[in-house]
């Protein structure tokens, strides 16, 4: 498995600020990943951030508002920019590891708890 | 696109009863699939997985779930039902993407344990 702690754990924001989420592993991983969990709803992925590289945004995600840095393998971070309301959610980060029997799995991170106001 | 339907919002059981929490998959190739469980106020642990091995897999804290092909399904089962079993449950399925695993998830299944 994977130990990955994120900070803050929760926030609660005015609307207008930005807030940066950091995730770190205990170890070297290549992909990390940030997902969002919007109040009774499901995950969905963000963006996937290579150390070195641009991050990967999916359809309806934009760097400008989710600005993410990978500086090195064990650490990323993601701002959610300009925040409303509508950020109310849950950040969660997640790793890519292999398995005691050498499969890729994804290990996933506590959890950020935002409320904005 | 790969796709995950769970059936039931809310499942509820007595403590000792089976537990069912039903999923079904969308995939055009053989996929990957996944049982996560989020306890209340922390994040997703993995539950189990199957990846084209076994098509019955046994996870943690007593689960197992069965892949069906012909059904497009993996249902997860327990049972007996715990108090402590009470947390909401992602099915997910994976699809490859430029060289990683992307995760799509269920919408999820809250479990209530009564005693």
């Amino acid at each position: 498995s994977a130990v990955i702690s994120q900070k803050p754990s929760r926030d609660i924001c005015q609307r207008g600020t930005s807030l940066t989420i950091q995730c770190q592993v205990d170890s070297q991983v290549t992909m990390m990943f940030w997902y969002r969990q919007q109040p009774g709803q499901s995950l969905t992925l963000i963006a996937t951030a290579n150390q070195g590289s641009e991050a990967t945004y999916e359809s309806g995600f934009v760097i400008d508002k989710f600005p993410i840095s990978r500086p090195n393998l064990t650490f990323s971070t993601l701002t959610v920019s300009n925040m409303s309301p509508e950020d109310s959610s849950i950040y969660l980060c997640s790793v890519e590891r292999q398995d005691q029997q050498g499969q890729e799995t994804q290990y996933f991170g506590p959890g950020t708890r935002l409320l904005v106001l | 696109a790969q796709s995950v339907t769970q059936l039931g919002s809310h499942v509820s059981v007595s403590e000792g009863a089976l537990v069912l929490l039903r999923c079904n998959y969308s995939s055009s190739v053989p996929p990957y699939l996944f049982w996560y469980v989020q306890y209340p106020n922390q994040g997703l642990q993995l539950l189990l997985k199957y990846t084209s091995a076994a098509t019955l897999v046994k996870g943690i804290n007593g689960f197992e779930a069965e892949f069906k092909k012909s059904e497009t399904s993996f249902h997860l089962t327990k049972p007996s039902a715990h108090m402590s079993d009470a947390a909401e449950y992602f099915c997910a399925v994976s699809e490859e993407n430029t060289g990683f695993q992307k995760l799509v998830f269920g919408t999820g299944t809250r479990l209530l344990v009564s005693p």
